[in-house]
């Protein structure tokens, strides 16, 4: 089983709509979470992140950290076509430094 | 500012050969990261630097892959010998400190590599 666990899509929503991404994990010792957004045939850029648990907003994103569930989502309201992209999640211990694990991304395509 | 650089773009090598993959950090920037993407296993760590020194190469898949960083601006992964399996695109990434992890890393633009 991987630690990290996400859906890999694709996923394709019209212009407009509410997107929810979410990955679970296995190991309850992650405190960090992020969100990684990755536009084809580039480097992943950083999007948002968390620390333990509790929603943080940015803008039309909404991350969620559910430590209980071990499961985290990160919700685009109003999408748009440039939201297209692949978006992967990244959880690290407390320990580990720059350490990352990340999910395998979810493929989203956002239809005019 | 140019990002973090990596070079080549794109490497088709035939298999048992020599594979060099080059990055540079943005400057200033302490951590140096190297990562392997797949469609099967994802993006996965396979090395980090901090103050040019290998903190955590338990990512490195095997003997045939070594990552060197000879000073704050330059860095190597070398593939010897490489194997079809080894096709992926392999990124570089750089932050300013390896603590918090929430500190973002930079990644370059990739090495798309193809063993044939």
């Amino acid at each position: 089983q991987k630690e990290v666990e996400q859906d890999p899509g694709p996923l394709s929503v019209p212009e407009g709509a509410i997107v929810s991404l979410n990955c679970t994990y296995s190991n309850s010792a992650f405190q960090y979470f992020m969100w990684y957004r990755q536009y084809s045939r580039k480097g992943p850029e950083l999007l948002m992140y968390t620390y333990s648990s509790g929603n943080k907003e940015d803008g039309r994103f909404t991350a969620q950290v559910d430590k209980s569930s071990k499961y985290i989502s990160l919700f685009i309201r109003d999408s748009q076509p440039s939201d297209s992209a692949t978006y992967l999640c990244a959880m690290s211990l407390y320990n580990q430094g720059g350490k990352l694990i990340f999910g395998q991304g979810t493929e989203l395509s956002v239809k005019p | 500012d140019a990002g973090v650089i990596q070079s080549p773009r794109h490497e088709v090598t035939e298999m048992g050969q020599e594979v060099t993959l080059r990055c540079k950090p943005i400057s200033g920037h302490n951590s140096l990261f190297w990562y392997r993407q797949t469609m099967m296993r994802g993006l996965e760590l396979l090395i980090y630097f901090n103050n040019n020194v290998p903190i955590d190469d338990s990512g490195m898949p095997e003997d045939r892959f070594s990552a060197k960083m000879p000073n704050a601006s330059f860095s190597t992964l070398k593939i010897q010998p490489s194997e079809p399996r080894d096709s992926a695109v392999y990124f570089c990434a750089s932050s300013p400190h390896p603590w918090p992890p929430t500190d973002t890393q930079y990644f370059g633009p990739g090495t798309r590599l193809t063993v044939l």
